[in-house]
């Protein structure tokens, strides 16, 4: 247990709402990361960060903002939400160094209607 | 840019029978490989990692793995397979020291 949690869990959203999903971590890992993870594209990165305030994108940021103001604490915003953004997503820490391991959450189901 | 490529999208063995899933990869310096399990509505879980030590790599739930650095693959087998190895596996590639590159996964199902 990397004593990640997300949230929400579940939720539905409207076309062109916002949402933000939270996600927590107790082991003062360095970095953390937002995955999605749809169906014959495996796991994709949309943002990553590397310190409190310190954050990058990934390969799918379009459309989605990150948030780090504290260590524990990561934030995945979609502005406006769209249906192609109907998806899981997972957080993910990891402590410093390349050989070291990430560690996932339980992932968050969003659908956009 | 490193990136891994897993072959078959789908693979299905039967109970007690050979698991063997491929992995290959590219990577322009020496890689550290890993393998990740993901069971039904549940987060990704390390299998095991290779971080240039041995080549043969051991995990959990009797996996294992052996980097072959002349063809570039990082396969996992598991001996006898059973009816709780079902699940998505992925396997992925550092990129530097801040990610990882994941391949599509490959879901196993086991036959009884």
């Amino acid at each position: 247990d990397a004593g990640i949690t997300q949230s929400p869990r579940h939720k539905v959203t409207e076309t062109g709402t916002p949402v933000t999903l939270r996600c927590h971590q107790t082991e003062n890992h360095r970095y953390m990361y937002w995955y999605r993870q749809d169906p014959g594209h495996g796991l994709r990165l949309i943002h990553y960060s590397y310190g409190v305030k310190d954050t990058d994108k990934g390969e799918v940021s379009d459309g989605y903002s990150v948030s780090r103001s504290k260590t524990e604490d990561f934030l995945l915003t979609l502005e406006s939400a769209t249906s192609s953004q109907t998806s899981v997503y997972f957080c993910a820490t990891k402590q410093g160094g390349a050989g070291n391991t990430i560690y996932f959450g339980e992932g968050s189901w969003l659908t956009v209607v | 840019a490193q990136s891994v490529t897993q072959l078959g999208s789908h693979v299905s063995v039967s109970e007690g029978a050979l698991v063997l899933l491929r992995c290959n990869y590219s990577s322009s310096v020496p890689p550290y490989l890993f393998w990740y399990v993901q069971y039904p509505n549940q987060g990704l879980q390390l299998l095991l990692k290779y971080t240039s030590a041995a080549t043969l790599v051991k995990g959990i739930n009797g996996f294992e793995a052996e980097f072959k650095k002349s063809e570039t693959s990082f396969h996992l087998t598991k001996p006898s397979a059973h009816m709780s190895d079902a699940a998505e596996y992925f396997c992925a590639v550092s990129q530097g020291a801040q990610k990882l590159v994941f391949g599509q996964g490959t879901r196993l199902t086991i036959n009884p």
